[in-house]
């Protein structure tokens, strides 16, 4: 059973740092893996995804990578603002499924102004 | 280009009520998942439809049901609610032609349990 854990569950900067949000999943066999970013009592707006053969993914002042072997991924954020503040969700297809997604349960950011 | 649409936003019911959730995919997708969300935690994967039947179900019981109609939008259906239903309900769609399986949610229903 895929299981998906995402590092810290929180985080608060000052704004202009960057700053990196881990996630590990438990089963290497994926197809590929989403991040998303969740405002609060929003529903999800998919920032990156990386295909199982790609390394990396940018884009804008996001970098998202993935090290299957590790079951490791992160999403770097650069010259982080407040508007960035909100929870970052990662999620992988499982079950056998290219559809049928694992979520963390996120990590929340907070850029303070 | 409109994304993917849920109604109502927010619905408050009663124990033992029954409710139907509402979705439209983006346009050009033809699959589509439901999703729960309790507070704090990840979304969980209720079940999937495809060419209006349910493809893949998740460890949900027989009260949550759904459908797919021809022009691919999807309800959700929950009979007999308990309060622990209470949670931001989510539907997400994508295309099954897509080498890239990008899924794309919508902006969620809030259920409340009473």
């Amino acid at each position: 059973k895929q299981e998906v854990t995402q590092i810290p569950a929180a985080l608060s900067v000052p704004e202009g740092e960057n700053l990196v949000l881990n996630c590990s999943f438990t089963d290497s066999a994926i197809y590929n893996l989403q991040w998303f970013r969740q405002d609060p009592g929003k529903g999800l707006t998919s920032l990156l995804l990386i295909q199982s053969s790609q390394r990396e993914q940018t884009s804008g002042r996001l970098n998202a990578s993935l090290d299957k072997s590790s079951g490791r991924s992160t999403l770097y954020i650069a010259a982080s603002q407040p508007g960035d503040s909100a929870t970052y969700l990662c999620a992988v297809p499982s079950g056998g499924s290219n559809y049928k997604l694992t979520f963390g349960k996120g990590t929340l950011l907070t850029v303070n102004p | 280009d409109a994304g993917v649409t849920q109604s109502p936003t927010h619905l408050i019911k009663t124990r033992g009520q029954q409710v139907t959730l509402r979705c439209s995919p983006k346009s050009g997708h033809d699959t589509v998942s439901w999703y729960q969300q309790a507070l704090g935690q990840g979304p969980q994967f209720i079940f999937q439809y495809y060419e209006e039947e349910e493809r893949q179900r998740g460890n949900f019981p027989d009260r949550f049901s759904g459908h797919q109609f021809p022009n691919y939008s999807s309800e959700l259906n929950v009979n007999a609610l308990l309060l622990g239903d209470s949670a931001l309900y989510l539907c997400a769609s994508s295309f099954s032609g897509s080498n890239w399986n990008e899924q794309f949610f919508g902006p969620g229903t809030r259920l409340t349990v009473l």
